[in-house]
């Protein structure tokens, strides 16, 4: 059974802050993995999506990257600001079918002003 | 650009109670999935259709039950209610043809059984 973990559960920065979010696999057969933004009692949002062959994608101040090998990827966030406190989750794919992912248990991340 | 959406958005109902909760995906997407994140814990898999299709099934209780209709949106029906099944419960989407899948999330139905 595939299991996903993500260290340090919480985190608090002060703002300006480079910070790495990490989160770990067991099965490193993955398809795709996605990492995520939850604001307390909302919906999930999207932030990067990498594909099994790529290593690395990028949006803004948030570069993810995936070490298939190793099982792992990191979520590196620059110059972090307030509006970045959240949770953040990984979440890997193991095929395309059906494509269900397995969530970690995310990291809450407090960046304080 | 379109969501997904989910409705309602709160819902209490009393133990025992049916409730049914409904999800309109992203316009052409193939793939419902359904989601249940209790107090400070991830999102479980619970059920995906693709093309109206039961897919894959996850932790879905047997009291649980799902259908994807012609239109593509999907319904997840809930008999018997505990409060044990009182949570956000999200529908995502994704378009599987597309060889990508990233999954779109809606912002939840957050049910509490009293």
């Amino acid at each position: 059974k595939q299991e996903v973990t993500q260290i340090p559960a919480a985190l608090s920065v002060p703002e300006g802050e480079n910070l790495v979010l990490n989160c770990s696999f067991t099965d490193s057969a993955i398809y795709n993995l996605q990492w995520f933004r939850q604001d307390p009692g909302k919906g999930l949002t999207s932030l990067l999506l990498i594909q099994s062959s790529q290593r690395e994608q990028t949006s803004g101040r948030l570069n993810a990257s995936l070490d298939k090998s190793s099982g792992r990827s990191t979520l590196y966030i620059a110059a972090s600001q307030p509006g970045d406190s959240a949770t953040y989750l990984c979440a890997v794919s193991y095929n395309n079918a059906g494509n269900m992912l397995t969530f970690g248990g995310g990291t809450r991340l407090m960046v304080k002003p | 650009a379109a969501g997904v959406i989910q409705s309602p958005r709160h819902l209490i109902k009393e133990k025992r109670e049916t409730a049914t909760l409904k999800c309109y995906p992203i316009p052409r997407h193939d793939t419902v999935y359904w989601y249940q994140q209790g107090p400070g814990q991830d999102p479980q898999f619970l059920i995906s259709f693709y093309e109206k299709m039961q897919s894959d099934k996850g932790s879905i209780p047997d009291r649980f039950s799902a259908q994807q209709f012609s239109d593509y949106h999907s319904e997840l029906n809930m008999s018997s209610l505990e409060l044990g099944d009182s949570a956000l419960y999200f529908c995502a989407s994704s378009l599987v043809a597309s060889g990508i899948s990233e999954l779109f999330f809606g912002e939840g139905s957050r049910l509490t059984v009293l």
